[in-house]
């Protein structure tokens, strides 16, 4: 399973990052994917990386703003979005992923609120 | 992008109804196409992916199928614990997209 850091409040302008430990399987086995989901609303795809060779893709609107990092030592993924604003305002998940197994499991979430 | 386009957005159902949510695709994505389903307050579960293969744990009552632009999850008799909002996701290309969310509720 998957155990995301907790709960954050930054204001604008700030970065955040956020952590997604990998428990029970290979960690650079499977691709670790962010989705985020404001408040009320629908899921986000932001990006993806592989553990293994610490390859990422973000989609274009995080691209500039999204770093996607690993520590294989520690069997940890971490999200981290810069330059933050009250759009921003979020719970952010983890997912692992492969084609056999894709988006499963999902971290718990971690809330990211942006406010002055 | 594609655009991955979810109906109804709600649905009110009782328990042992049979509801289907459909999800429709801007342009072909194969079989290249999940279901989630999502509770107040708890990340999304994976139900279903490649159109029509049930998640280890998965009850049989939930169902996929369809293909290129059109497809459904079915949902054989409701049972109390699947009152939830369900996505589908395209995975065939970049960025990946979610559709709007359907939410079954109780009649």
């Amino acid at each position: 399973h998957l155990v995301q850091s907790g709960p954050e409040m930054k204001k604008p302008g700030a970065s955040v990052t956020v952590s997604c430990k990998a428990f029970g399987y290979t960690f650079p086995h499977y691709d670790i994917n962010w989705v985020r989901q404001a408040p009320g609303q629908g899921l986000e795809w932001m990006g993806w990386m592989n553990p293994n060779s610490g390859r990422t893709g973000s989609a274009q609107k995080f691209q500039g703003r999204l770093i996607m990092t690993r520590d294989a030592s520690t069997n940890t993924a971490y999200m981290e979005l810069t330059n933050l604003s009250p759009d921003d305002t979020a719970f952010y998940f983890c997912a692992r992923d492969s084609r056999d197994t894709p988006f499963d499991p999902w971290g718990q979430g971690t809330l990211v609120t942006v406010s002055s | 992008d594609i655009q991955m386009t979810q109906s109804p957005s709600s649905i009110s159902a009782s328990v042992g109804d049979t509801v289907a949510i459909t999800c429709r695709a801007s342009q072909g994505i194969n079989n290249w196409l999940s279901w989630f389903q999502q509770k107040p307050g708890k990340a999304p579960k994976s139900l279903i992916y490649e159109t029509s293969r049930l998640q280890n744990g998965v009850p049989s009552r939930f169902s996929g199928n369809g293909s290129e632009t059109d497809f459904t999850l079915i949902i054989s008799s409701l049972q109390p614990e699947d009152f939830a909002t369900y996505y589908c996701q395209q995975y065939s290309n970049y960025p990946l997209t979610f559709g709007g969310g359907t939410k079954v509720d109780i009649k």
